[in-house]
C-alpha cells in the first residue's frame, strides 16, 4: 500500500536552513502536503504543492518535488527557536480524500 | 474566520463505554474528515463524510462510526472503547465543492484527547 517515509528527527541551531526531507510511493499522488504540529495542539498546514509543479516558495519555506524519485523536501530558512515542532509530510490519496502520513519530523531549533 | 473547533478538548472513559467527540468545520467547507493519532502509530485516517454521506473509511472496525449532520457538523462516535483507542482524535475539514476542479487542503482543529482507564 501507500507509504510515506521521513526521518525521525533533526537539529539544528537558529539562524541556520532546516531541511526535512520525506519520500513516497503512491505515483499517483496529485498533492503533497507539509504540516507542523506544535506541542498539544491539532497540524497547522504549512504549504503544499501540485505534483505538476517542481517548487514552491512561500516566504522562509521552500518545497522541492522531484517526481521520478518520489522525494518531497521542506527547507526552512533562517530557522528560529519558535520552529521547533514536528513537521509532517503528507499525500493525498488519489480520490479516496484521505490524506497519508509520514511519521513526522521533530526539529530542533538550538539557540 | 474561526478555524476547525473540536469538542471536549479532553475525554476520560472506561473500557467499554461509548466516547462520542464532536466537530465544526470551518465555515463553508463541506467535508469533514477524522483521524486518529496514537503514541506510536502516527496519523491514520478514519472517516470522511461530505454533504452528510459517508464517502471513505479507513481500516478501523464498525465500532468506530460517526455522521454529519445539514449544517456540515459531525461527531465521531465510538462503541466498546478498548484501551488502545487512548489518543488525540484530530478532525479536518475542507471546502469540497469544486472537488475534481481544484484542491482545497484540510485544515485541522486542535483534536479531542481521548484516554482510556
Amino acid at each position: 500500500g501507500e507509504d510515506v517515509e521521513q526521518s525521525l528527527f533533526l537539529s539544528v541551531r537558529e539562524g541556520d536552513s532546516s531541511v526535512i526531507n520525506c519520500t513516497y510511493t503512491d505515483s499517483s499522488s496529485t498533492y503533497l502536503y507539509w504540516y507542523k504540529q506544535e506541542p498539544g495542539a491539532g497540524l497547522q498546514l504549512l504549504t503544499y504543492i501540485f505534483s505538476n509543479m517542481d517548487m514552491k516558495q512561500d516566504q522562509r519555506l521552500t518545497v522541492l518535488l522531484n517526481k521520478k524519485d518520489k522525494h518531497l523536501s521542506l527547507r526552512i530558512a533562517d530557522t528560529q527557536t519558535g520552529d521547533s515542532a514536528i513537521y509532517f509530510c503528507a499525500e493525498l490519496e488519489g480520490s479516496q480524500g484521505n490524506l497519508i502520513f509520514g511519521k513526522g519530523t521533530k526539529l530542533s531549533v538550538k539557540p | 474566520e474561526a478555524g476547525v473547533t473540536q469538542s471536549p478538548t479532553h475525554l476520560i472513559k472506561t473500557r467499554g463505554q461509548q466516547a462520542t467527540l464532536r466537530c465544526s468545520p470551518i465555515s463553508g467547507h463541506t467535508s469533514v474528515y477524522w483521524y486518529q493519532q496514537a503514541l506510536g502509530l502516527g496519523l491514520q485516517f478514519l472517516l470522511w463524510y461530505d454533504e452528510g454521506e459517508e464517502r471513505n473509511r479507513g481500516n478501523f472496525p464498525p465500532r468506530f462510526s460517526g455522521r454529519q449532520f445539514p449544517n456540515y457538523s459531525s461527531e465521531l462516535n465510538v462503541n466498546a472503547l478498548e484501551l488502545e483507542d487512548s489518543a488525540l482524535y484530530l478532525c479536518a475539514s475542507s471546502d469540497d465543492r469544486d472537488r475534481g476542479v481544484s484542491n482545497q487542503p484540510q485544515h485541522f482543529g486542535d483534536g479531542t484527547r481521548l484516554s482510556i482507564l
